[in-house]
């Protein structure tokens, strides 16, 4: 079946380091891409979102990056700070529609070292 | 007004109870979303209501009940639930089907004992 999963369950930087989050997903038909940030006893704040006829979209501190050659999404975050330490899910809209749905991948944790 | 607000913040129900959760929006969006999370999981699914109608039902058991009094406010009434049932729930809203500015709620920690 379709899916969305990250490659790496943990990341660990240093404060001040830029940090790479790696999302990969399956379903060709995604045409919207999310990234969350959910931290303890929250609920998924959103980051940045970006849409398949785009490849790169900046916001404040953070990139997304969309490569849908190979179905890969990535978050980038400059300058990692201690505040930045949470859960990242991406998320996609599966096949479109106004039924369609927003798929979760698994999450990674970011933790950033003082 | 650009929150999901979510009530209770917690929730502890024996497995008799009949209890309910409450979200609110004041966004205009139309499309709201209730959705469970398991420790370390990612959010899973559970109601889509577009325009008031419920549109998505994802096999949620027949003990969680949604409701959607009008297009602020969404309801999901709890009935005999089962300790599994214990997670966090998740409302969320967006403009439309198509998820733009798609918003989540701070939850409701439900304990069922």
């Amino acid at each position: 079946g379709e899916s969305v999963g990250l490659h790496l369950p943990t990341l660990s930087v240093q404060e001040g380091d830029n940090s790479i989050i790696n999302c990969a997903y399956s379903n060709s038909a995604s045409d919207y891409f999310i990234w969350y940030k959910q931290e303890s006893g929250k609920g998924p704040q959103f980051i940045i979102d970006i849409r398949s006829n785009m490849d790169k979209r900046q916001g404040q501190r953070v990139t997304v990056l969309l490569n849908k050659t190979v179905k890969h999404l990535s978050l980038q975050i400059a300058a990692t700070q201690p505040g930045d330490s949470a859960v990242y899910f991406c998320a996609e809209n599966g096949s479109g529609g106004a039924n369609s749905k927003l798929t979760f991948g698994k999450g990674i944790t970011l933790s950033v070292r003082p | 007004d650009t929150e999901v607000t979510q009530t209770p913040k917690h929730l502890v129900m024996g497995m008799t109870n009949k209890k309910s959760l409450k979200c609110e929006q004041h966004m205009g969006h139309r499309a709201m979303y209730w959705y469970k999370q398991k420790a370390k999981k990612p959010p899973e699914l559970m109601f889509v209501y577009s325009y008031e109608k419920l549109s998505i039902n994802e096999s949620v058991p027949s003990r969680f009940s949604p409701e959607c009094p009008n297009s602020s406010l969404l309801n999901l009434h709890l009935h005999a639930l089962q300790p599994e049932d214990s997670a966090l729930y998740l409302c969320a809203s967006s403009q439309d089907g198509r998820f733009y500015g798609y918003t989540f709620g701070s939850g409701t920690r439900l304990t069922v004992v």
